[in-house]
């Protein structure tokens, strides 16, 4: 139990298109889900909390606008990167967290390459 | 700021061989400490946590303890196998049991060698 999938897991753009990452809880509700960004031999960095139904809560530094988070189910949440740049270029994860429950789980990340 | 320092890797050991990786933490209040682990092309598990000093986690032959003294949360596993190949990150949570964003360590890549 407890699966949290991401799609695509890999994804080439050109610089000023916009692109869609999905993270979906396969078996449980998540009220909760967090974006996170990895840079190689980096750790990952916290972009974001979202709770089901309302505004996504950013962390300082990550721009609202250019990192679109919905979260308008209790099964699904998706970041869209506008405007990519290569400097976007990244390993974006996703968690999840269901009602009631401390343990977040882990999607299986999404690499973004921005031409 | 919430900081987590680990050993940078690859950290290479034979199987069978007594495994440590270190970590410490900054951080205000009493932070929950975790480890996780990531297999390739998998996302990251859950292998253990502690969520208040002298706690010690456990599980899979892993352990750790939460030192307060020492800020250190430090990973140890008896006798690895090849299994173990992965990457480790240790992380906190100012909440109990993380029910908030996670601070990350960079994560150490542990090859374990048959």
């Amino acid at each position: 139990g407890a699966v949290v999938s991401q799609h695509p897991s890999w994804v080439i753009c050109k610089s000023g298109t916009s692109v869609k990452i999905e993270c979906r809880s396969l078996d449980f509700q998540a009220t909760t889900m967090f974006w996170y960004r990895q840079f190689p031999k980096q750790s990952l960095m916290l972009m974001a909390t979202s709770n089901e139904g309302s505004k996504a809560t950013y962390e300082q530094g990550v721009e609202k606008d250019k990192f679109l988070i919905n979260h308008a189910s209790l099964t699904l949440s998706t970041l869209t990167v506008t405007s990519a740049h290569p400097e976007d270029s990244s390993f974006y994860i996703c968690s999840a967290r269901g009602p009631g429950h401390y343990e977040q789980y882990f999607g299986p990340g999404t690499r973004l390459t921005v031409t | 700021g919430n900081s987590v320092t680990q050993m940078e890797g690859p950290v290479t050991l034979s199987e069978e061989a007594f495994l440590t990786i270190n970590c410490t933490y900054t951080a205000t209040g009493y932070p929950s400490l975790f480890w996780y682990v990531q297999y390739p092309g998998e996302g990251l598990q859950l292998l253990l946590k502690a969520t208040k000093a002298d706690d010690k986690g456990s599980n899979k032959g892993f352990e750790a303890t939460y030192r307060k003294e020492t800020t250190s949360f430090h990973l140890e596993k008896g006798s690895v196998q090849v299994s173990d190949s992965a990457v480790y990150f240790c992380a906190l949570s100012d909440s109990g049991g993380g029910a908030d964003g996670l601070t990350f360590g960079k994560g150490t890549h542990l090859i374990i060698q048959p």
